[in-house]
């Protein structure tokens, strides 16, 4: 089955303790890219990546790393994560930047305190 | 970035049809999409719009003026299960740094009444 898989789902930590919001996609898609949802805000990008080895900066990148080593895996890191960083996750994968649709993983719910 | 603009709350009563608006300003405009989200879920693929026009696709259909800065999202013969956010997302540049960009509004969300 064509998806995105993000791990976990679900967490809750301190702050300034290291985090890695790992996703997957299973469709040989060039394009990956992670976004938060806020309340009113909506989706807003973070990082995304054309190819392996290619990754750019969104809207709101501080506080974010991302690498792109394999073309399936787009990992997320807060090096050292910040209450307002709480926030739902989402990661995204297209064919390529271009006028295809994005297939959005689960969503991960983060909770910094 | 890229400024979109879609009301953020509206009912309808579930046979009925509801016309969803979305203007926004960007530079280079290169493509509009439409996304449903239900609460808790991720948001699912509706429609693509990269020419002036009616795309249609069973109950849902989407209108883009390029003009106009304009897209509609229209759902026909509302059914409960419609009731979810539906986004609108804009390809372009944004009008502050150039850089190439998919935006999304805050998105709609809609309420289906029996």
């Amino acid at each position: 089955e064509a998806q995105v898989t993000q791990n976990p789902r679900y967490l809750i930590t301190v702050t300034g303790k290291k985090l890695t919001v790992t996703c997957s996609q299973n469709m040989n898609h060039e394009y990956m890219s992670w976004y938060r949802q806020d309340p009113g805000l909506g989706l807003r990008q973070i990082y995304y990546s054309m190819n392996v080895e290619v990754t750019d900066k969104g809207d709101v990148p501080e506080g974010y790393k991302v690498s792109r080593k394999e073309k399936r895996n787009f990992p997320l890191i807060l090096e050292s994560p910040s209450p307002n960083q709480t926030s739902l996750y989402f990661c995204a994968s297209s064919l390529n930047d271009g006028v295809y649709e994005q297939y959005f993983g689960p969503g991960t719910r983060l909770t910094v305190t | 970035g890229q400024n979109i603009d879609q009301p953020t709350e509206m009912t309808a009563t579930e046979g009925a049809i509801v016309q969803i608006n979305c203007t926004y300003q960007t530079s280079g405009f290169n493509g509009l999409f439409w996304y449903q989200q239900h609460a808790g879920e991720a948001p699912t693929f509706l429609s693509y719009n990269v020419l002036d026009g009616l795309e249609e696709k069973g109950r849902f259909s989407s209108f883009l003026s390029r003009s106009k800065g304009y897209s509609y999202l229209l759902l026909k013969e509302l059914q409960m299960k419609d009731s979810a956010s539906y986004l609108c997302a804009v390809r372009g540049r944004a009008l502050d740094t150039g850089r190439r960009a998919l935006t999304f509004g805050s998105g709609t969300r809609l309420q289906v009444q029996p």
